[in-house]
């Protein structure tokens, strides 16, 4: 089983819609918790990046979540644009190892 | 562009066959990382050197090797290559060794095993 789970495996959201993408960790202790983007065949882009102990990070109309109580964390897009159709992919990082969620796919339609 | 260099962009070669993959970091980086990703597996973190030295390792087979040279190039070599080999090779690199830094992914190279 994957310790790092992310749902839903794709989206289909309308321009201007938000949406919210899940990511469910169960590695622990860890070290920080990045979001990426990444474009079809091209290398990720970090969007944000939190440590065990902070609740948000915003970049723009990207805004991470974190409860590590409950070991989740959510990506909240807001306002969408075509551009932000795109794979986003979860990565819980312990000292110096990485755990890779699959990722989801979100499509935006004008 | 994230400054991250590598080549070639596609290689295409056959079971059995040995490769080597190169990766030029940022200008002032000294991590550079190593990550394979297949349709069926996803991103999987392989092994990350930092100065020269080998930093940390991930899921990296035993035919799969690398090395980062003075000038913080890094090469990533796979031999005895086999069909499940064929995946897209990203290199990222940071300036520092702490996990909290960002890392700036190449363009990837896509290699196919006939």
């Amino acid at each position: 089983k994957n310790q790092v789970e992310q749902s839903p495996q794709s989206l289909i959201i309308l321009e201007g819609k938000n949406c919210t993408l899940q990511c469910n960790y169960t590695v622990s202790p860890f070290s920080n918790l990045r979001w990426y983007k990444q474009d079809t065949g091209r290398g990720p882009v970090s969007l944000t990046i939190m440590t065990f102990s902070e609740n948000t990070k915003s970049n723009g109309r990207y805004t991470a979540t974190l409860d590590a109580d409950t070991k989740q964390s959510s990506l909240h897009i807001t306002a969408s644009q075509l551009s932000d159709s795109a794979s986003y992919i979860c990565v819980v990082r312990l000292n110096y190892d990485m755990r890779f969620g699959a990722g989801t796919r979100l499509t935006v339609k004008p | 562009d994230s400054g991250v260099t590598q080549t070639p962009k596609h290689l295409i070669t056959a079971t059995g066959q040995r490769v080597t993959l190169r990766c030029s970091p940022r200008s002032g980086d000294l991590s550079v990382y190593w990550y394979q990703q297949s349709l069926d597996q996803g991103l999987q973190f392989l092994i990350q050197y930092y100065n020269g030295e080998e930093r940390a390792k991930g899921n990296i087979l035993e035919r799969f090797s690398a090395q980062q040279f003075p000038d913080l190039h890094s090469e990533l070599n796979l031999s005895s290559l086999e069909l499940g080999d064929s995946a897209l090779y990203f290199c990222a690199s940071s300036n520092r060794d702490s996990g909290y830094n960002e890392q700036f992914f190449g363009p990837g190279t896509r290699l196919t095993v006939l």
